[in-house]
């Protein structure tokens, strides 16, 4: 079975700084993928960022990057210069690659970015 | 750009009740997905489905049911509403994920459905 483990239930950080919010994982598939999704208080869950376990570099989407170590199975996800918007819940999750693929969410990281 | 449209945004129904939460998305998606959200669990999948007419578990299915009987509609159905399905009902679909060239596909979400039993 996959598990998806956030650590952090809550994190501050200052306007224009980076932040850093935890994800491990298990699994004993050879071939899955790792997502971070966004949801603001207004509900909708947004895609941010993907990683495969084949992945030998670390995928970076605009000011989202993921810190991958597939040997310690950690894949964290970082926001450089962060914003008032970026304030939200984060979370991590896991997808087999299976025909549905049915994706494994942790309990998420409420991020507040302070002014 | 996709689409997924869930019926409602806000549900309020009675113990006892059967209630229809409805999901389409507009993407030719094979996928879909229902799960539920509450505060410290994250989400939880309640059920998915990969085509037409199937439907498999997922790890809290207990208390619902699913119907998919046209590729782009994906409904829950709770047969006797209970106050601990008090929760927010998230609908997803994505591509199927064995084919290669979509392993990086995500889940794309509806805005969710906020059902309250009392």
């Amino acid at each position: 079975a996959q598990k998806i483990t956030q650590t952090q239930p809550g994190m501050f950080v200052q306007e224009k700084e980076a932040v850093t919010l935890d994800c491990t994982y298990d699994t004993s598939d050879q071939s899955y993928g790792l997502f971070w999704y966004k949801q603001p208080s207004s509900g909708e869950m947004i895609f941010l960022i993907y990683q495969g376990s084949y992945d030998e570099q670390n995928a970076t989407e605009g000011r989202y990057s993921l810190n991958f170590q597939k040997a310690r199975k950690s894949a964290n996800l970082v926001i450089s210069a962060s914003q008032l918007g970026d304030s939200a819940m984060y979370f991590c999750a896991m997808r087999d690659n299976t025909n549905a693929g049915k994706s494994t969410f942790g309990d998420g990281t409420t991020l507040t970015v302070k002014p | 750009d996709v689409k997924v449209t869930q019926s409602s945004r806000y549900l309020v129904k009675r113990t006892g009740e059967k209630v229809f939460l409805e999901c389409v998305q507009d993407m030719d998606h094979e996928n879909m997905f229902w799960y539920r959200q509450d505060p410290g669990l994250g989400l939880r999948l309640i059920y998915f489905s990969y085509d037409v007419k199937m439907k498999e578990k997922g790890d809290i299915p207990e208390g619902y049911s699913v119907s998919r009987e046209k590729k782009e509609r994906f409904s829950l159905i709770l047969e006797s509403a209970s106050t601990n399905q008090t929760s927010m009902y998230l609908c997803a679909s994505s591509f199927l994920t064995s084919d290669t060239r979509r392993l990086n596909s995500p889940l794309h979400f509806g805005n969710g459905t906020r059902l309250t039993v009392t």
